[in-house]
């Protein structure tokens, strides 16, 4: 039973051009959403968050986006750098604090 | 990462052994979260503690697993008689509060390698 789903393994984005990751969830009940970025042999690092009453937030090249009817949430980086080259996880909490994460996907940003 | 203190980074047990991974929130932190890695997967919640008390443990395997959060000391995430299929990356993560409301900071993770 996969709450959080991340339906792309992988990306490939050319740098200086716009990488958009996805993410579906099913529970309603999540009111808080999170993407983190993770290097390899490293911990997830938090990137960005948005509650369940906004529909956008954004934080220097990366913005979330969140589309409640459609239980869908998007993280578009732009421009995207070689350095943003990492798996970015998107995760949903509900009560309690507990965080339910996606699989996964592999950005790679070419230069 | 800085702040949340995870040792060993590596741990290698045999079959029938015992493992035990430990966990230094940050300061100021009495949350504490405890996550799997298998390969090629995402991460999965195993237990949600606070200081002396163990809040959310629907992740954890029945048998064998086990979590604590004394009131000095750090966070221990025990495996009993370790099999093959525990061999992962765990991920420890804290925080300040435990609604959902705040991001949890991870660890670098122990690598577990049964052989």
């Amino acid at each position: 039973d996969q709450q959080v789903k991340q339906n792309s393994p992988s990306l490939s984005v050319q740098e200086g051009r716009i990488s958009i990751l996805n993410c579906d969830y099913t529970n309603s009940m999540f009111d808080y959403f999170l993407w983190y970025k993770k290097y390899p042999a490293e911990g997830p690092t938090f990137l960005i968050s948005i509650s369940s009453i906004k529909d956008k937030n954004e934080d220097g090249r990366f913005t979330v986006f969140l589309n409640k009817s459609a239980k869908h949430l998007s993280l578009h980086i732009v421009p995207s750098q070689p350095g943003d080259s990492a798996v970015y996880f998107c995760a949903a909490s509900g009560k309690g604090g507990k965080l339910i994460f996606g699989q996964g996907t592999e950005l790679s940003v070419k230069p | 990462n800085a702040g949340v203190m995870q040792n060993p980074r590596h741990l290698v047990r045999r079959r029938g052994q015992e493992a035990r991974l430990r966990c230094s929130p940050m300061k100021g932190h009495s949350h504490v979260y405890w996550y799997r890695q298998l390969p090629e997967e995402g991460l999965k919640f195993m237990v949600y503690l606070q200081k002396e008390n163990i809040i959310d443990e629907s992740g954890m395997p029945k048998e064998r697993f086990s979590a604590e959060f004394p009131k000095e000391g750090p966070s221990i995430l025990r495996i009993q008689q370790v099999v093959r299929g525990d061999s992962a990356a765990y991920f420890c993560a804290s925080s300040p509060q435990g609604s959902g409301n705040s991001p949890l900071h991870f660890g670098n993770g122990t690598r577990l390698t049964v052989t």
